[in-house]
């Protein structure tokens, strides 16, 4: 069963710019969630998504913002970037309904760099 | 407010020395999980084990064992005769109860074990 998949792996932005990233979750799998990780902050929740709804967010601007497929398949969109949105963001995936208990199954990343 | 607290930041052992990680974690909760993830270099977590309040049982798994203690909110996590394998960034993170997957993360522990 392939893992869940998070493209592109690496990317460079320069600052204004806008992004969008992509997370495909394990076949199956209903839910997704997004983390950034940074040196300084650590890891922090950005949000969840069951059924192409948004259920949770977490304490970002509103330059953050993501969305939810019919087949599961998430983006998350960074507007205006800042330097400080250079991060390494992980996306996670849950076989059901987002739940406090669920094993949540991580993607490798995307790196985001911006100049 | 959920608050995980990873004293340490670095550790360095040497291979076949056993090491314990700690993790402390304050909530206001009476529901809730513990975790603990890996992070080796590729980037991606790896769950580890999961815990819920109820259940103080420790845990061992292979040359892994956990220590779930709730009279000091703590979580701490022992590997035992370490390997050159084992060096990563290790998490401990805090889930409270409800519809949601949030995670609330420590700062990370990195691991260094050296042959």
């Amino acid at each position: 069963k392939a893992g869940v998949t998070q493209t592109p792996r690496y990317l460079i932005k320069t600052r204004g710019q806008q992004v969008t990233l992509s997370c495909s979750p394990i076949s199956g799998h209903r839910s997704v969630s997004w983390y950034q990780q940074t040196p300084g902050q650590g890891l922090q929740f950005l949000f969840e998504y069951f059924s192409e709804t948004q259920r949770n967010k977490g304490n970002f601007p509103g330059r953050f913002s993501g969305r939810q497929f019919s087949n599961s398949r998430s983006e998350m969109n960074v507007s205006t970037l800042e330097l400080g949105d250079s991060a390494l963001y992980l996306c996670a995936s849950l076989p059901g309904p987002p739940l406090h208990y669920n094993e949540q199954f991580f993607g490798p990343g995307t790196r985001l760099t911006v100049l | 407010a959920q608050k995980v607290t990873q004293a340490q930041t670095e550790i360095s052992v040497v291979e076949k020395e056993d090491v314990t990680l700690d993790c402390v974690y304050e909530t206001r909760d009476t529901t809730y999980y513990l975790f603990w993830y890996k992070q080796p270099p590729s980037g991606e977590l790896v769950f580890l084990i999961r815990r819920n309040s109820f259940d103080e049982q420790n845990e061992i798994s292979g040359r892994y064992s956990w220590n779930f203690q709730k009279s000091t909110s703590s979580f701490n996590f022992t590997i035992t005769a370490s390997q050159v394998v084992d060096s990563a960034v290790y998490f401990c993170a805090l889930s409270a109860a409800g519809a949601n997957s949030k995670l609330t993360f420590g700062k990370g522990i990195t691991l260094s074990v050296r042959p």
